[in-house]
């Protein structure tokens, strides 16, 4: 089963404009992790929030987390055509597994 | 990029063989995993080697099995395909199960089945 539900589905916009995309859980969770997929290919990881951890920085991504609404937001600051992919949010859930429960993922398309 | 390899990078077998896909995880990785991504969808765990044992598993059959070998390689075999197990395959290996650590991801062996 999918923990992760990412919004929206698909995503458009321009180059230079800012894209959030958001993500929903179910289950208290250790980290949450973002990662970004290119035309079907292997995962790319692109940040990762603990759960004791509200906002956090890489670059031009900014990602925030709120457990009490079991919800997280990425957003990638003044896009480039090569930010075009699939991006999906993974939650790593409390218990005895290191394993990741990852939403459907968000086709993100820059136009140039 | 992540520094793991995966094994043949595309593959094409008919309903009721067997196959084996193969993953070398980052030196020092003593954890990987395997999952299956169907179109359009987000991977889905399969299961966790630690140590060469397994440590979890997905809801996934029994026809669905692995192993990790000392030298940070892996294997994913599949009994009896079924045409819904065409998809990508992805291994991914990370530094140790209890640090919760990044897992890092090879690019995917993509199994159609006919």
């Amino acid at each position: 089963s999918q923990q992760g539900e990412e919004d929206p589905q698909a995503l458009s916009i321009q180059e230079g404009e800012n894209a959030t995309m958001n993500c929903s859980y179910k289950t208290s969770i250790n980290n949450l992790q973002w990662y970004r997929q290119n035309s079907g290919r292997g995962l790319v990881h692109l940040i990762l929030i603990r759960s004791n951890e509200r906002e956090k920085h890489s670059g031009r991504l900014r990602v925030t987390l709120d457990t009490s609404k079991k919800s997280s937001s990425l957003l990638i600051t003044a896009s480039r055509a090569a930010d075009t992919a699939s991006y999906f949010c993974a939650t790593d859930p409390t218990g005895a597994n290191s394993k990741l429960t990852f939403g459907k993922g968000i086709t993100l398309s820059v136009r140039p | 990029e992540t520094g793991v390899t995966q094994s043949p990078t595309h593959l094409i077998k008919t309903r009721g063989q067997q196959v084996t896909l193969r993953c070398s995880s980052q030196s020092g990785h003593n954890t990987v995993s395997w999952y299956q991504q169907a179109l359009g969808q987000g991977p889905q765990f399969i299961f966790q080697y630690y140590r060469e044992e397994e440590n979890g598993r997905g809801n996934f059959p029994p026809r669905f099995s692995g192993l990790q070998f000392p030298n940070y390689s892996s294997e994913l075999n599949v009994n009896a395909l079924e045409l819904d197990d065409s998809a990508l395959y992805l291994c991914a290996s990370s530094l140790a199960v209890t640090k919760k650590e990044t897992q890092y991801f090879g690019p995917g062996t993509r199994l159609l089945v006919l």
